[in-house]
């Protein structure tokens, strides 16, 4: 009953490293995405996957890349990573585009701190 | 253009209190509306789901109400329970464009219930 699985939880990058968010899920869901959440604020719709190989951006794709190889996995790549991108990082899955009329499920999180 | 807002930012009440949590949108042609909750470190767990055709659901001791006229929605708990304890976001599905779904996220209500 794994649900939506990210890794890593925890990160710290330096200025201009790179890195790969992973995410996967069990559900069989053509639609996934990936959100940042920063303090205080909803969440934001960085990419989205409406199945394999399909992809698009959301509200901020800047500094972000995603890839949709299986309808499983849909990891989220960062390039030279800057302070900006400090956030916390959630990976979800719908049965549905944007969800309706169905819910969506997310995964716990990931933390990155850019120093 | 779509915007959530939910008030209060943070709720602290007494155990066994009944509480309610607001969450407001712009736009009232929205599909849905999803109430979530965030446990800290964790991701976010769906609630309620309520179609834009009905006016409530009930989940145990959750009641979410919506009145799409006056673009609100609100999230009842009866009986807190120090469990009870997390943030509460309301998101809605919304079409700015013919076949292109939105969610919309509100930034959250801490609730904190003392024991």
């Amino acid at each position: 009953n794994a649900g939506v699985t990210q890794t890593p939880k925890f990160r710290i990058l330096k200025i201009g490293q790179s890195m790969t968010l992973q995410c996967t899920q069990d559900m069989n869901h053509n639609y996934m995405y990936w959100y940042r959440q920063d303090p205080g604020m909803g969440l934001k719709l960085i990419y989205y996957s409406v199945g394999a190989g399909i992809t698009d951006k959301g509200e901020v794709p800047n500094g972000y890349n995603v890839s949709r190889s299986t309808t499983e996995d849909f990891p989220l790549r960062l390039e030279l990573a800057a302070p900006s991108q400090t956030s916390v990082y959630f990976c979800a899955s719908s049965y549905s585009k944007g969800a309706i009329g169905n819910t969506i499920y997310f995964g716990e999180g990931s933390w990155l701190t850019v120093v | 253009k779509q915007e959530v807002t939910q008030i209060p930012a943070a709720l602290s009440v007494p155990e066994g209190e009944n509480l309610v949590l607001n969450c407001s949108f712009t736009d009232s042609a929205i599909y849905n509306l999803q109430w979530f909750r965030q446990d800290p470190g964790k991701g976010l767990t769906s609630l309620l789901l309520i179609q834009s055709s009905q006016r409530e659901q009930t989940s145990g001791r959750l009641n979410a109400s919506l009145d799409k006229s006056s673009g609100r929605s609100t999230l009842y708990i009866a009986a807190s329970q120090p469990g009870d304890s997390a943030t509460y976001l309301c998101a809605v599905i919304y079409s700015p464009l013919v076949g292109n779904y939105q969610l919309i996220w509100g930034a959250g209500t801490k609730l904190i219930i003392k024991p």
